[in-house]
């Protein structure tokens, strides 16, 4: 089953507003990811928040980790219609023996409207 | 640096046709894995690698093979294509401070769409 779930599906806004995407996941996980993909294109890596951390910035993205809710949130302020793109999130876990596991969601289209 | 390179961008190929999907990377990074992408399905992991002569299955290995004889080479070999791969293809690789797969940044190549008939 999938490991991780973006909400929404499909996001629209106009240029300027914030955007908000939403990560679910199952099992306790090592670290969640976050990735922007341009359509045809291939995914760029936006952060990385590992289980202890509860919040990352880079520029106008802010991430936030709750392992208690087992949920992530993006978010994207005074957005560009460059940012509109499929975000995804993956999540990493350790299931022991040195293994670990990698899930990708399914993603949110976000469209910015100029 | 040139990065995460993947060729072809785009093959054809019928029915039980075998092929080889090319991934170099010029950063040194010890790990490089395989997804594909599907309409509406995200990425699924196919095959990853933590270093030269060590590979390990991902989620949905059946139909596919690898090795890694080199760091900077990651090749995916299909050896029976099937109408059911018919997706894009993307390699990526990253490094690790603190040891394991996907522990810091993933740089990902451009990718391959290819197409069963």
């Amino acid at each position: 089953s999938q490991q991780g779930e973006e909400d929404p599906q499909a996001l629209s806004i106009q240029e300027g507003e914030n955007a908000t995407m939403n990560c679910s996941y199952k099992t306790s996980i090592n670290n969640l990811q976050w990735y922007r993909q341009n359509s045809g294109r291939g995914l760029v890596h936006l952060i990385l928040i590992r289980s202890n951390e509860r919040e990352k910035h880079s520029g106008r993205l802010r991430v936030t980790l709750d392992t208690s809710k087992k949920s992530s949130s993006l978010l994207i302020t005074a957005s560009r219609a460059a940012d509109t793109a499929s975000y995804f999130c993956a999540t990493v876990l350790y299931s022991g023996a040195g293994s670990y596991q990698l899930t990708f969601g399914k993603g949110t289209k976000l469209s910015v409207i100029p | 640096n040139a990065g995460v390179t993947q060729t072809p961008k785009f093959q054809v190929l019928k029915t039980g046709q075998s092929m080889t999907l090319q991934c170099a990377q010029d950063m040194n990074h010890e790990y490089m894995s395989w997804y594909r992408q599907d309409p509406g399905m995200g990425l699924r992991l196919i095959h990853y690698s933590v270093g030269a002569g060590i590979t390990d299955q991902g989620e949905v290995p059946n139909g596919y093979n690898v090795s890694r004889s080199t760091t900077e080479d990651f090749p995916l070999r299909l050896l029976s294509a099937a109408p059911s791969q018919t997706s894009v293809y993307f390699c990526a690789s990253s490094y690790s401070l603190a040891g394991g797969p996907w522990q810091e940044t993933q740089y990902f190549g451009p990718g391959t769409r290819l197409l069963v008939l």
